[in-house]
């Protein structure tokens, strides 16, 4: 079984949609998640850390629900430039390094 | 964050040749990371480079394929050695440190193309 794992998409959606995803992960002992953001041809980049009790950043909110091994991200009134790849990351709790989904495509349309 | 910057930001090789890929961050970090993202793949972590040490491999990564070296807090190199077309990804190096030890930041990356 992977360590993390995405719907790899791809989610299709208007602009001022609503859109979320979802990923799983493994080892119950990880301490630490995040999402990043990655466009095409270009390196990732962090969009948020995601804590224990959900956060959201402006039109973005993530959730984690540590039951059941998964992470959130609900992006809300999509905008075009919301098209990109979202990784779903987590550190490994034995060693801090990060393992990586193999990400959820959005793309938004007008 | 820290402004990373990697050199080459793409070449083309030919098989059997070697490639050395630099990474420079504008401030001291901790840690530094390589990773390989093949097309359509998620990224890979090939190793972490220990300063002034011998870097950290991961499964099915081995110095002799790709050298590492950190000299210091700011700098280090990746090579990939010998090169076959399966070398042809995109090269990634990513720095943690600052502000905390669990957020990676990564570099522009290397577009390798081996033919």
């Amino acid at each position: 079984r992977k360590e993390v794992e995405q719907d790899p998409g791809p989610f299709n959606v208007p602009e001022g949609a609503t859109v979320a995803f979802n990923c799983t992960y493994s080892n119950s002992a990880s301490q630490s998640f995040f999402w990043y953001r990655q466009d095409c041809r270009k390196e990732p980049k962090l969009l948020m850390s995601v804590y224990s009790s959900g956060n959201e950043d402006g039109r973005f909110t993530a959730q984690l629900n540590r039951a059941s091994q998964y992470i959130s991200l609900l992006i809300r009134d999509s905008k075009l430039s919301d098209s990109a790849t979202y990784l779903c990351v987590v550190l490994r709790s034995n060693d801090y390094k990060l393992s990586f989904g193999a990400g959820t495509t959005v793309t938004v349309r007008a | 964050s820290a402004v990373i910057s990697q050199k080459p930001s793409r070449d083309i090789c030919q098989r059997g040749t070697s490639l050395t890929i630099q990474c420079q961050v504008d401030s001291q970090v901790t840690m530094m990371f390589w990773y390989r993202q093949q097309p359509g793949q998620s990224l890979t972590l090939i190793a972490t480079a220990n300063q002034g040490s011998e870097a950290t491999y991961e499964s099915g990564f081995v110095i002799d394929k790709f050298p590492i070296s950190r000299p210091n807090l700011t700098f280090s190199t990746l090579t990939v050695s010998n090169m076959s077309p399966e070398d042809s990804s995109i090269y990634l190096c990513s720095v943690s440190g600052t502000p905390s030890t669990d957020t990676q930041y990564f570099g522009p990356g290397t577009r390798l193309t081996v033919l």
